[in-house]
């Protein structure tokens, strides 16, 4: 079935350093990606997201680069900061179908001081 | 703007019992989702509603129902509570017109079934 595998599950990373978190999906039906931010005790919340129309599009210290031919995208955050520390997300789903939103399993992501 | 509401936020059920979920939302979305979150794997879809009075099987509906009977309103309801079913559930909705808008999620219910 249709599936998006994301890793690592877990990343420590320095204060300061880059994190990246990576996805793989299996429909090449798909053409949007967002990424989700969830902290403690809250829902999911959209941080960026990708179409794919476009290979890489960047928001601050955030950026999401997509490979198509690969079926594969990815979510870079430079100069991390504490306030980065949570759960992170990715998504894949087309626009043929209401219900197709899959998620990635998550990534907790934990910012050393 | 309070976006997508969920009540209550925490609940503990015996085994057998009945309760229902609420989510509202007040962005005039089309679309809605109730999500289930369970350690490592991620959100999985239980039922969706593309418009009032619709309702559809996601990917784990089994125990639950929903009903849709207002547009801003999704309600999932577990009839027989079982262990199985704790977890922590997400409500979300959507613009509609197709997937490709981003969902906007409420701050989740943990229930807990003994």
């Amino acid at each position: 079935g249709e599936n998006v595998e994301q890793h690592p599950s877990t990343l420590s990373v320095q204060e300061g350093d880059s994190a990246v978190i990576k996805c793989t999906y299996s429909d090449s039906a798909s053409n949007y990606f967002p990424w989700y931010k969830q902290e403690l005790g809250k829902g999911p919340q959209l941080i960026i997201d990708i179409r794919s129309n476009v290979g890489e599009k960047k928001d601050q210290r955030i950026a999401v680069t997509l490979n198509k031919t690969a079926k594969h995208f990815s979510l870079h955050i430079t100069e991390t900061q504490p306030e980065d520390s949570a759960v992170y997300f990715c998504a894949a789903s087309k626009a043929s179908s209401a219900s197709k939103i899959i998620f990635g399993s998550g990534t907790r992501l934990s910012i050393r001081p | 703007n309070a976006g997508v509401t969920q009540t209550p936020k925490f609940r503990v059920l015996k085994t057998g019992q009945s309760m229902t979920l609420l989510c509202a939302q007040d962005m005039n979305h089309e679309y809605m989702y109730w999500y289930r979150q369970d350690p490592g794997m991620g959100l999985r879809l239980i039922h969706y509603s593309v418009g009032e009075g619709t309702t559809a099987k996601g990917e784990v509906p089994d125990g639950y129902n929903v009903s849709r009977l207002k547009k801003q309103n999704f309600l999932l309801g577990l009839e027989s509570a079982a262990p199985s079913q704790t977890s922590v559930y997400f409500c979300a909705s959507n613009p509609g017109g197709g997937s490709n808008q981003p969902q906007h999620f409420g701050d989740g219910t943990r229930l807990s079934i003994l």
